[in-house]
């Protein structure tokens, strides 16, 4: 069946970077786009853009274009965001969802604390 | 950006009661494909949301069929005919006509 699979809770400084993962199985990795969304503690979703799984570029949302990056593992059917320079509005959950939204991943909460 | 407006923000059902939730668009979502992007997802607590319905009204595989989504242009409705305790979190609605990608505000379900 069909899951993304992301990597577990991080706890991070400001100041630090963290890299977190999303593994697709059960279709083609390269049919379908990847989008991520964060989702601050108690708010709603923002989408923060996509990565064409095909060509490997990224597209990000306004707010999401300086210091976040999307790259992909194709060999590994895995598609990563790394977020540098990390300060305390970074805590969120972070959600990989596959294409137009029909398969999410489970979230991987990130928490910036000094 | 499209804004997308759901209301109520809040709803408190009866096991058994339909109930409906409002989402309007900014602008028209009728895409020039022909197709409207508007979904709805439920999120459970603690959990990552779950797609509902597609294209507006297409139920997702698995959804259970007193799930329904009605609507065109800028005006979107979700009904749920007979709610069930498990209907309980939050719900919301998304659209990918126009990028970037936007979702609702939300709508909280809750059981009395």
């Amino acid at each position: 069946q069909i899951q993304l699979v992301q990597s577990g809770p991080e706890l991070k400084k400001p100041g630090e970077s963290v890299k977190i993962s999303c593994k697709a199985s059960g279709y083609t990795f390269t049919d379908y786009a990847m989008n991520w969304v964060k989702q601050a503690p108690g708010n709603g979703l923002k989408w923060m853009g996509w990565i064409n799984t095909q060509t490997g570029k990224p597209t990000y949302a306004d707010d999401f274009k300086q210091r976040f990056v999307f790259s992909l593992e194709t060999s590994a059917s895995t598609a990563y965001l790394q977020i540098n320079n990390l300060n305390i509005e970074d805590t969120a959950t972070y959600f990989c969802t596959r294409g137009t939204g029909d398969y999410w991943g489970q979230g991987v909460m990130v928490t910036v604390s000094s | 950006d499209v804004v997308l407006t759901q209301t109520p923000p809040t709803l408190l059902a009866t096991i058994g009661q339909s109930v409906s939730i409002s989402c309007r668009s900014s602008q028209s979502l009728l895409h020039s494909n022909g197709n409207t992007y508007l979904n709805w997802l439920l999120q459970r607590t603690g959990q990552s949301p779950q797609p509902l319905i597609y294209l507006v009204s297409k139920l997702e595989s698995g959804v259970p069929n007193r799930f329904s989504g009605s609507g065109s242009g800028t005006d979107f409705t979700l009904k749920i005919s007979g709610v069930e305790a498990e209907d309980l979190g939050v719900y919301y609605c998304m659209q990918f006509t126009h990028y970037p990608l936007t979702f609702g505000s939300g709508t909280k379900l809750e059981i009395k």
